[in-house]
């Protein structure tokens, strides 16, 4: 199993741009998320998803969206980059979305900068 | 939503030592993960442990749920285990995880 994949692993944009962050798992799990990492804070949760067609907000989801048409993909979209949104993004995911017994497995990131 | 403090926030360790890193939560909780993030930024499960208490290799944890708070020790330490160490948190009803802000641990020689 390649386990959880992310794409691109650093990224530059402009200010006003759009892009997909990708997110792909092979392990048939039911459970995905984003989150941001900032110096200082931790991780915080941008937007997860409990199975195929059902995702949800976290704490800090103004500027992304996500969708997730297939059990394997839930890529992260920037609809309109701001110098606020530079930071290290993770995908993640678990077997079960009830969480009570799964760990969850990470992406190895990607670095945004937006100028 | 659900409070999680880490300390101590920064911990120097001469290598072969011990330390006792602390995850407090404000809330019962239904999943309780310690995460060791290297220093190339990779994310690794260390302990799935909501309660209870687990041991692998030179690492344990103990969770005590009904005072609210998780211990991560390590034991022999080594400049391998030099990075950050995440408690992070899944509670109640919701499928909302959270993190604490970590604890940065440097092991040296």
């Amino acid at each position: 199993n390649a386990g959880v994949t992310q794409t691109p692993k650093f990224q530059v944009l402009k200010t006003g741009q759009s892009m997909t962050l990708q997110c792909a798992q092979d392990m048939n799990h039911e459970y995905m998320s984003w989150y941001r990492q900032d110096p200082g804070m931790g991780l915080r949760l941008i937007h997860y998803s409990v199975g195929a067609g059902i995702t949800d907000q976290g704490e800090v989801p103004n500027g992304y969206n996500v969708s997730r048409s297939t059990t394997e993909d839930f890529p992260l979209r920037l609809l309109s980059a701001a110098p606020s949104q530079t930071s290290v993004y993770f995908c993640a995911s678990s077997l079960r979305a009830s969480g009570r017994t799964d760990t969850q497995y990470f992406g190895p990131g990607t670095r945004l900068t937006v100028l | 939503g659900i409070q999680v403090e880490q300390s101590p926030p920064d911990l120097i360790l001469q290598e072969g030592a011990n330390s006792t890193l602390r995850c407090n939560f404000s809330d019962s909780v239904n999943n309780l993960q310690w995460f060791h993030q290297n220093p190339w930024g990779q994310l690794i499960n260390l302990f799935y442990i909501p309660s209870g208490t687990k041991q692998n290799g030179r690492l344990s944890a103990t969770t005590v749920a009904t005072e609210r708070y998780s211990l991560l020790y390590i034991s022999s330490s080594q400049t391998t285990d030099s990075g950050v160490y995440f408690c992070a948190v899944l509670s109640g009803g919701y499928q909302k995880v959270t993190f604490g802000i970590g604890t940065k641990l440097q092991v040296i020689p």
